[in-house]
């Protein structure tokens, strides 16, 4: 049981360059989400999914795409990166909304440069 | 949006020693949750409270959800090396499926041997 994979582990880009980070769990989860992780900020909700073919907006949106056509993947696609988005972006699953507690996977660290 | 205050942002123990966390809210929450998060990881659930009033143990651990539902506490008894990181706490106004975590900034952990 492998629960949430996150690839890549690191990632340098150039501003303007796009990229997806992939995330995928094994556990049938309908909910996933994507949390960004900045020093003194804690976590902020990107984006998240209730069920293949829903998404919606988080707190910190803008820049960032998501899409969920599988109950099992959920990327996140940064369209033209920016240094502003250099940060760990932590993707979590659950069965409902969170009350029974996300799985996280391990990050994805991401530079902009 | 929101809020939930955790404070002070670290905290400095010497092994064996106890701690304790807060976790407040200006709204009410129904369930509460704390994690734990080692440096280059993402955050793991500790302990869920589902309940005012309710008090659960993991171990060393110990959680309460509080009273007034607009707060919650973590302390950590006899803290050993290992118990170093990012404490998060974590709550739902709901259960529904569309309802999200609202994360605290967390407070980091530092114990010295």
């Amino acid at each position: 049981n492998a629960g949430v994979t996150q690839t890549p582990k690191f990632q340098v880009l150039k501003t303007g360059q796009s990229m997806t980070l992939q995330c995928a769990q094994d556990m049938n989860h309908e909910y996933m989400s994507w949390y960004r992780q900045d020093p003194g900020m804690g976590l902020r909700l990107i984006h998240y999914s209730v069920g293949a073919g829903i998404t919606d907006q988080g707190e910190v949106p803008n820049g960032y795409n998501v899409s969920r056509s599988t109950t099992e993947d959920f990327p996140l696609r940064l369209l033209s990166a920016a240094p502003s988005q250099t940060s760990v972006y932590f993707c979590a699953s659950s069965y409902v909304g969170g009350g029974y507690g996300y799985t996280f996977g391990s990050g994805t660290r991401l530079t902009v440069v | 949006g929101q809020q939930l205050n955790q404070s002070p942002q670290s905290m400095f123990i010497q092994e064996g020693e106890d701690v304790s966390m807060n976790c407040t809210s200006s709204s009410i929450f129904n369930t509460w949750l704390w994690y734990k998060q080692e440096p280059g990881e993402g955050p793991v659930l500790l302990i869920a409270l589902y309940k005012a009033g309710e008090l659960t143990s993991n171990g060393r651990l110990t959680a309460q959800f509080g009273i007034t539902r607009k707060d919650s506490f973590l302390n950590i008894s006899a803290s050993i090396p290992s118990d170093v990181g990012i404490y998060f706490c974590a709550g739902q106004e709901d259960g529904g499926a569309n309802s999200k975590l609202t994360f605290g900034k967390g407070i980091t952990l530092s114990v010295r041997p």
